[in-house]
């Protein structure tokens, strides 16, 4: 069974970073692509961002790209997003996805984790 | 960025016909691929993958789900509606970077 289980999230002062992490299992990690997506509350969803199977290949939202890093360690089948810099615009629930391929959907997603960001 | 459109809500009665559309703001369609995927999200719930490239659906998605279109227009259909399938539904391309999602058509009773 494929399972993604976010985690990391929590209460986060403006200004502050944050590292999520998301543990995969169920399947070959290192055979996908994986994203980060998230969704502000009661708004839809936003893509963050992708990364290859050997992270020769990330690709971020413009708008993040300078505030946001996708790493993955493969030995230990984990996805993460460290964001720095956070703002209130940050709050939401951040979700890890499996992706088949680079031009391709999710086809798996985490029950997702909650960020705030408040003083 | 490719915008995609989507009407806020559709309400529609149990075992009638719904039809969610999803507008591009550029093709996302290739030679050989229609790269426009379709997400059901329930409220307090991750999205669930439904159709994807287009008109391909997922593994354990019951088949009243459907999906058709091509370029730029792109319609999800459920037929017969049934109380489980009141959710919002996404579209999402990945024909370009960044990936780009509609803004959701929350699907009601009427």
């Amino acid at each position: 069974e494929v399972k993604l289980v976010e985690s990391g999230g929590g209460l986060v002062q403006p200004g502050r970073s944050l590292k999520l992490s998301c543990a995969a299992s169920g399947f070959s990690f290192n055979d996908y692509w994986m994203g980060w997506v998230r969704q502000a509350p009661g708004k839809g969803l936003e893509w963050i961002g992708e990364i290859n199977q050997d992270s020769s290949t990330i690709n971020y939202t413009p708008s993040l790209k300078d505030k946001f890093t996708i790493s993955r360690d493969n030995a230990q089948n984990t996805l993460y997003l460290q964001m720095s810099k956070l703002g209130s615009e940050d709050t939401a629930i951040y979700y890890c996805a499996r992706a088949p391929s680079v031009t391709t959907h999710f086809d798996y997603w985490g029950q997702g984790v909650m960020v705030t960001v408040s003083s | 960025d490719i915008v995609l459109t989507q009407s806020p809500a559709l309400a529609v009665s149990l075992g009638q016909r719904a039809t969610i559309s999803c507008r591009a703001s550029q093709s996302v369609s290739t030679s050989s691929y229609n790269l426009m995927h379709w997400y059901q999200q329930k409220p307090g719930e991750q999205p669930k993958l439904l159709i994807y490239d287009a008109s391909n659906l997922a593994s354990g998605i019951p088949v009243r789900f459907s999906g058709s279109g091509s370029g730029t227009d792109f319609t999800l259909t459920i037929n017969p509606v049934q109380a489980d399938d009141i959710a919002t539904y996404y579209c999402q391309q990945s024909r370009e970077l960044p990936r780009t999602f509609g803004g959701g058509t929350k699907l009601e009773l009427k």
